[in-house]
């Protein structure tokens, strides 16, 4: 069974780029969440993808974006990144069944540093 | 956003003593959850508890559901240098549609002095 994945590993960028980060979630899950983890934060819930549409959203912008995909793999896109934007992106993936969810995996997440 | 109140904040202690962290919320969570994340790592869950009053054991480590839903211990017996790491509790409304984001505390962070 493969884990959650998530690339790149580290990304650096400067203020007002856009970025995309990936995910793929665990084999035969289909739900996928997104956390932004800040230094020394617990993570904080960005929004959560299933059947390739958005199912919930934190208190974030709306330039903070994300798409799923058939194979369930997804993306967060953040668009004119702020230097506050520096964090610890995790993607969590879980299974839902009957509308019902399982318990939330976690990849390793992916360290973004905005100049 | 919102992040539930976890103490303590950090804790130093010797190998082969007990641990014990607790996290309190203003809100209800109907089923709370404990992570330990090590550096550059995600979270990895420990212990998952549905019901309250509920008292789960995993190996060395034991969580408790408290009875007013905004509660949460969770303790780890005669620790070892693996334990190292950062400990989050997670609360969550619910399992279905819409009631699955995870609210995280503030995390507790284990060192063992050697």
């Amino acid at each position: 069974e493969t884990g959650v994945t998530q690339s790149p590993t580290h990304l650096i960028k400067t203020r007002g780029q856009q970025v995309t980060l990936r995910c793929s979630s665990q084999s035969g899950h289909n739900t996928v969440s997104w956390y932004q983890q800040a230094l020394g934060q617990g993570p904080q819930f960005i929004f959560q993808y299933y059947r390739e549409e958005e199912n919930g959203r934190g208190n974030f912008p709306p330039r903070f974006s994300g798409l799923q995909f058939p194979n369930y793999s997804s993306e967060l896109n953040v668009n004119a990144l702020e230097l506050d934007d520096s964090a610890l992106y995790l993607c969590a993936s879980s299974s839902r069944l009957a509308g019902v969810s399982d318990t939330q995996y976690f990849g390793p997440g992916t360290r973004l540093t905005v100049l | 956003g919102q992040q539930l109140n976890q103490s303590p904040q950090s804790m130093f202690i010797q190998e082969g003593e007990d641990v014990s962290m607790n996290c309190t919320s203003s809100s209800i969570f109907n089923t709370w959850l404990w992570y330990k994340q090590d550096p550059g790592e995600g979270p990895v869950l420990l212990i998952a508890l549905y019901k309250a009053g509920e008292l789960t054991s995993n190996g060395r480590l034991t969580a408790q559901f408290g009875i007013t839903r905004k509660d949460s211990f969770l303790n780890i017996s005669a620790s070892i240098p693996s334990d190292v790491g950062i400990y989050f509790c997670a609360g969550q409304q619910g399992s279905n549609f819409g009631n699955e984001k995870l609210t995280f505390g503030t995390g507790t962070r284990l060192t063992i002095i050697p």
